[in-house]
């Protein structure tokens, strides 16, 4: 199984500034098959980030990710008052499917 | 518009059995993966199970395998999740999910189980 850890488990920022969130792998993701999911309180997850880098549709142009192998990040340039929330890596490249423990964004 | 429904999520003793439901709409539900992820209070997100489109090659997470049935019904475009031996730890909100696109592009709102005495 492989593992997802990320980092910070805390970010405390105001808005217009800059996040960087890290996901690492305990071994390699194959062919980058790494999703990123923003959760608000009360809500389900809403897909982000897929295959590494690449948009789901509707996703605002703010939010990036990048990386390859085990490691991973997920940048919001400029954090919008909605963006405060929990993000969550998670890998699809072997079974079982598995999820990082959560980077919450709070206002600081 | 993809839409994915549950329900069943109720208060349950341990040890006690519930099934849970989710029906789809707006896509073309015999063509995809189900997938259950729970959600216990205050805690991240873990995958439960999952089963093909046609309704085989079942999986479990570790923490079910045994106590926990997948099955579908295409012709009624619904998932279940059956709960049996229920214990404290499996008090979570359960979510519903498929892969469309890619990985799991689009999920229920959740339906609430609680174990407890």
């Amino acid at each position: 199984e492989i593992v997802l850890t990320q980092s910070p488990g805390t970010l405390s920022l105001s808005p217009g500034e800059r996040a960087t969130l890290s996901c690492r792998a305990s071994q390699s993701v194959t062919a980058n098959y790494l999703a990123w999911y923003q959760q608000k309180p009360g809500q389900a997850p809403r897909l982000l980030i897929y295959r590494a880098s690449s948009r789901a549709t509707g996703i605002p142009d703010r939010f990036s990710g990048s990386g390859s192998g085990t490691d991973f990040t997920l940048t919001i340039t400029r954090l919008e008052p909605e963006d405060f929330a929990v993000y969550y890596c998670q890998q699809y490249s072997s079974s079982p499917l598995t999820f990082g423990g959560g980077t919450k964004v709070e206002i600081k | 518009e993809v839409q994915l429904v549950e329900s069943g999520g109720t208060l349950v003793q341990p040890g006690g059995s519930l099934r849970l439901s989710c029906a789809a709409s707006g896509f073309t539900f015999s063509s995809y993966w189900m997938h259950w992820v729970r959600q216990a209070p205050g805690k991240g997100l873990v995958w439960v199970s999952s089963i093909n489109s046609y309704g085989g090659s079942p999986s479990y997470a570790d923490s079910v395998r045994g106590r926990f049935s997948i099955s579908r019904d295409n012709a009624k475009n619904t998932v279940y999740l059956q709960m049996d031996s229920v214990r404290a730890e499996d008090t979570a909100v359960y979510y519903c999910a498929v892969p469309i696109g890619t990985t799991l592009d689009f999920w229920g709102q959740g339906t609430l189980v609680t174990v407890s005495s």
